[in-house]
């Protein structure tokens, strides 16, 4: 079965601390990834994607990939207490049939931001 | 605005009875999905499709049933076969399809939370 861990948290930082949220994947063709912000009782929205290894920057986000480790994190700089929220990571994966590459979502880790 | 519209938000059923939710996107987006995430877990999928007229199986299938007759529109049915609906279900859509080295961005609605009653 093709994984995606995520640490569950709760991650707690203080406002205007760098929180760093990992993600380790299991399938090692894939070669697209994604950061989702899950709000309590909300659907999720896409934050960030990265497909080369390295770093992509975009605002107070960024997202780090290494494959060689299958690795993927995600960097929130001056966290804000609008930041508190559920971040998922994604990844495409080979399907559970085998026979397409589908989305495979970790289980998310709990973000409070502390004023 | 362009956008994935599900409803409605809250639906309540009785046991053995089948419903449907509706999921709409005006992005002019392929490919649409569905996903159900259950409390402190990540998202399953369902069911998707890639083009008109067509659909597969996702890793938690049973009980479940989909259509795609327009591209712009993809139902889902959660039959009374299904064992333990009660979850929040999400409705996605992405610009191509689910093959290829370089996967293409899913946009979700606001979702549907079902209760069985």
């Amino acid at each position: 079965q093709k994984e995606v861990e995520q640490n569950s948290g709760p991650l707690s930082v203080p406002e205007g601390a760098i929180a760093s949220l990992n993600c380790t994947y299991s399938d090692r063709g894939s070669q697209s990834f994604f950061w989702y912000r899950q709000y309590s009782g909300k659907s999720p929205e896409l934050i960030m994607s990265i497909y080369s290894n390295g770093d992509k920057e975009d605002g107070r986000f960024t997202a780090q990939l290494n494959k060689a480790s299958q690795y993927v994190s995600l960097l929130i700089r001056d966290s804000q207490p609008s930041d508190s929220a559920t971040y998922l990571c994604a990844v495409n994966m080979i399907s559970f049939s085998g026979s397409a590459r589908q989305l495979t979502f970790g289980s998310g880790t709990q973000l409070t931001v502390l004023p | 605005d362009g956008g994935i519209t599900q409803s409605p938000k809250y639906l309540f059923r009785k046991e053995g009875q089948n419903v449907t939710l509706s999921c709409e996107q005006n992005l002019n987006h392929d490919a649409m999905y569905w996903y159900r995430q259950d409390p402190g877990q990540g998202l399953r999928l369902i069911y998707y499709s890639q083009i008109v007229n067509d659909f597969q199986k996702g890793d938690i299938a049973e009980g479940y049933s989909v259509s795609r007759e327009k591209k712009e529109s993809f139902p889902l049915t959660v039959t009374s076969a299904q064992k333990n609906p009660t979850a929040f279900y999400l409705c996605a859509s992405s610009i191509g399809g689910t093959s290829g080295a370089s996967y293409n961005e899913q946009l979700f609605g606001q979702g549907t939370r079902l209760t069985v009653l």
